[in-house]
């Protein structure tokens, strides 16, 4: 089946320890999101992608870096984690124009 | 600017009784609007969408969504809820500005069916 696949599920990594959480398509979808999503609030945008074109929302931290090396794959590296860090990272992807928002089934990040 | 509200953080429900959720829209020009649901520690789950047509829209699992441009509403419905609907949900508008794809989302109301 057509999905959004996100990996690792879990990660823990240390204060100020890089971090890498990955996301990849078979949709073959042109954009792809992520965001950030706390305790039960509103997933809030990071930044998306519209193919290799890159679009950072205003208040996205600078620790927070993207990548996205081809249509299928996208990451999310956080630079130096803090504890406010600590959150559900979520991977999304739509067509782009009317087409719906497919989600993969996140990656919850904990700061020790 | 675009937005939606879910004037609701909770809805508590009995089991077998019909359900809504709650979600108002403000856009200009026609709206993309869009219901999500989310279990614990997974991601958002598609539930339905209305884009143009009818202004009734059926869904997933048994879920339905009434568009109601004159209220500016598009609330969730489901005719007999189970437990298994507990769960968060989000209502959502696609931004229409040109050349974004972003899409809005609502504060969420978490569904609790009680046995």
């Amino acid at each position: 089946d057509a999905m959004v696949i996100q990996n690792p599920r879990y990660q823990v990594t240390q204060f100020g320890k890089p971090v890498t959480l990955s996301c990849s398509q078979t949709l073959n979808h042109n954009v792809m999101y992520w965001y950030q999503q706390k305790s039960s609030q509103a997933p809030k945008l990071l930044f998306h992608y519209y193919d290799k074109d890159f679009n950072n929302e205003a208040d996205t931290p600078d620790n927070f870096q993207s990548r996205r090396p081809n249509t299928s794959f996208c990451f999310l590296d956080i630079r130096s984690p803090g504890l406010g860090d600590a959150a559900m990272y979520l991977c999304a992807t739509s067509s782009g124009s009317q087409g719906t928002q497919y989600f993969g089934p996140g990656t919850r990040l904990l700061v020790l | 600017a675009q937005s939606v509200a879910q004037p609701e953080d909770q809805v508590n429900v009995a089991e077998g009784n019909p359900l809504t959720v709650k979600c108002t829209y403000s856009v200009s020009g026609n709206p993309y609007l869009f219901w999500y649901v989310q279990y614990p520690n997974r991601g958002l789950q598609f539930l339905l969408k209305y884009i143009t047509g009818d202004n009734l829209v059926k869904g997933s699992y048994g879920f339905e969504a009434e568009f109601n441009k004159s209220q500016t509403s598009f609330h969730l419905k489901k005719p007999s809820a189970l437990v298994s609907d507990s769960a968060l949900y989000f209502c959502a508008v696609r931004d229409i500005q040109p050349g974004t794809y972003k899409y809005i989302f609502g504060t969420g109301t978490r569904l609790k069916v009680l046995a």
